[in-house]
Parts: C-alpha cells; structure tokens; sequence
C-alpha cells in the first residue's frame, strides 16, 4: 500500500515532556511538511523538507525541531519550550517541482 | 509572507441549496489548490488551477481562477450531506518554491 503514515493516532504528554510525532512515506516524493491546525482554524508550518539532510523552518517552528536523515521519514519533536502543544498535527508530502500535498491522517496531542 | 484571506470561516446550508467559498490574496498568485477535509479527518487535495480565468468542474463543484489572478472560487451546486467539511484553498508560498499558504478555511455544515 502505498502512503504517508503517521503514529500514533492520539499522543498524551506531560508538561515538560518532549514527545517526537513519526512521519513516514513510500510515494518517493522529495518533499515533506509538519502543519499544525488548531480548532476551527487552518493550518499552519511549522518545517518543511525540500531534500534529504534539509530542512527549513516554517512560520511557527519556536518549540519544535525535525530530522530528515532518510528521504521515508520526517520526524517532529515538539519540545518543552513549545508553550501550548495541544493541537492536531498534519504530515504531508510532495514531489520535487510539483505543488501537490499528500497528508497523512495526522496525529492529535493533547498535553496533560 | 504571503497571506490568503478565506471566506465565509463558516457556512450552513439546507441540503439542495449552493455554497461557495472565496479565497483572496493581495498579491498575484502562480496558482492556487483546494483540499477538502472531511471532520475528523485530514486534508484532501481537490484540483489546481494555474491560468488567469480558468475554470474547472468536477461534477457538482465548479472551481474558478480570477482574471486577476489574485482570487478564487469554489461553488458547490445543489449540496449533499457528504459535502460537509472544511475546503482550504492554499497558494504556493512566495519566494519559498513548493511551500503552501493555506487559507483559514471555510467550514461546510449541511442540515438534511
């Protein structure tokens, strides 16, 4: 099956916890994306990847960090520092030179 | 950066009446997409348009790109209850090659 998977589905973290979202795709597309969409509302960058061992930060990276070490996955790591984690986070992924996103069905974190 | 207003942030309609969702930027666009999502779910990607007044129709939705180049449409004729959601239009993002601005969305109810 072909896709872009995230995990887990719900994720619980303790205040001060740093918790790391998966992101893993085998559509071979170059480029990879973490949003993060609050409720009611659109959805916002927080990095993107155009590239293996690349990465750039998006509009809302203060408190979150990334890695592409492999051109499958894009892990996030939402940090302590990120003061209101709670929100549904969207992986997505594209080809090089196209605009076209494929989302995965994200991950909902909700920090206790 | 580039900003892209949506509007109306929320619609309700009878089932059987139209809907349409407007996206507008302050500055000219090289092409805008729509992504559909369901609740609960995660963004779909709908259709892209590139010219200046293209129009394009997928069965009951008919999506539209300004003269201009700046604004959008999406129209939905004669709505159905597997309609409901929130359509995103999202614009490349400047500068930033394969970057995405998405709107704020509109959210879609339809009463039976």
């Amino acid at each position: 099956d072909g896709g872009i998977t995230q995990s887990p589905k719900y994720l619980f973290r303790k205040e001060g916890q740093n918790v790391t979202l998966s992101c893993e795709q085998n559509l071979n597309h170059d480029a990879m994306y973490w949003y993060r969409q609050d409720p009611g509302q659109g959805l916002r960058l927080i990095y993107y990847s155009q590239i293996v061992n690349d990465f750039q930060k998006g509009d809302i990276a203060e408190g979150y960090s990334v890695s592409r070490e492999k051109k499958e996955s894009f892990p996030l790591t939402v940090t302590s520092a990120q003061k209101n984690p709670t929100a549904f986070y969207l992986c997505a992924s594209g080809l090089a030179g196209e605009e076209t996103q494929y989302f995965g069905p994200g991950t909902r974190l909700l920090v206790l | 950066g580039q900003q892209v207003m949506q509007i109306p942030q929320y619609q309700h309609v009878q089932e059987g009446e139209d809907f349409t969702t407007y996206c507008n930027s302050s500055t000219t666009l090289s092409n805008i997409q729509w992504y559909k999502q369901r609740p609960g779910g995660h963004p779909v990607f709908l259709i892209q348009l590139v010219k200046s007044g293209e129009v394009k129709k997928q069965k009951r939705l008919t999506f539209q790109f300004g003269e201009a180049k700046k604004n959008s449409s999406l129209h939905i004729t004669a709505t159905q209850t597997t309609d409901v959601g929130t359509y995103f239009c999202a614009a490349e993002g400047g500068t930033s090659y394969g970057k995405l601005t998405f709107g704020q969305g509109t959210i879609l109810t339809v009463h039976p």
